[in-house]
């Protein structure tokens, strides 16, 4: 089955520790991303990749980090310099970056952070 | 900033009612405007992706409207079922990322 799958589906850390969020897809697509949604708002774009070994910062990277080494892979690391990690991220993908093409999302990760 | 606006907030109709709601995007360099449903326990699932203006598209009973003149797209669902509850999100494409709204949550009694 073709896509996107995003582990662990809760994960629970204490203050100050960092943690990583996989995501990984089979679509065979170049581009992927990372949202962070909290109550009330809109998805928030962190990071995207427009293709493997690249990566841009989106509109609320500070304190989160990624890496782009295979094209299948994107995982997110929240650092302890992320003020308020706690929330719902979520991975999408899509076969480039361009305005009409559609992004596939993983389920999901919700984080709490104690 | 720009900032995509969705309204209702939230949306409670009968089994069969006809509804619709709205997405307010800037109305400058409009790419894309693309629309996702996100059932709760599942992932958002791309329904239309609208890129010229009066572009009209449809899904089963699900359709969509675009007038990028006035930055606005409207979601219309055709006699609403219980399973057509969900959160509807639109998203406007701004030179290289989507900026999402908050969503409309539609919920559908039988």
């Amino acid at each position: 089955d073709g896509g996107i799958t995003q582990s662990p589906k809760y994960l629970f850390r204490k203050e100050g520790q960092n943690v990583t969020l996989s995501c990984e897809q089979n679509l065979n697509h170049d581009a992927m991303y990372w949202y962070r949604q909290d109550p009330g708002q809109g998805l928030r774009l962190i990071y995207y990749s427009q293709i493997v070994n690249d990566f841009q910062k989106g509109d609320i990277a500070e304190g989160y980090s990624v890496s782009r080494e295979k094209k299948e892979s994107f995982p997110l690391t929240v650092t302890s310099a992320q003020k308020n990690p706690t929330a719902f991220y979520l991975c999408a993908s899509s076969i480039s970056w361009t305005a009409p093409d559609t992004q596939y999302f993983g389920p999901g990760t919700r984080l709490t952070v104690l | 900033i720009l900032n995509v606006e969705q309204s209702p907030q939230s949306l409670h109709v009968q089994e069969g009612d006809s509804t619709n709601f709205t997405c307010s995007f800037p109305s400058s360099n409009f790419y894309a405007l693309h629309w996702y449903r996100w059932e709760t326990a599942k992932s958002p699932e791309a329904l239309f992706v609208m890129t010229l203006n009066g572009d009209e598209k449809k899904k089963g009973r699900i359709s969509a409207t675009l007038n990028t003149k006035e930055g606005y797209s409207y979601l219309y669902i055709k006699g609403s079922q219980p399973e057509d509850s969900a959160t509807y999100l639109c998203a406007y494409y701004n030179t290289d990322k989507l900026i999402f709204g908050t969503g409309t949550r539609l919920q559908v009694f039988p």
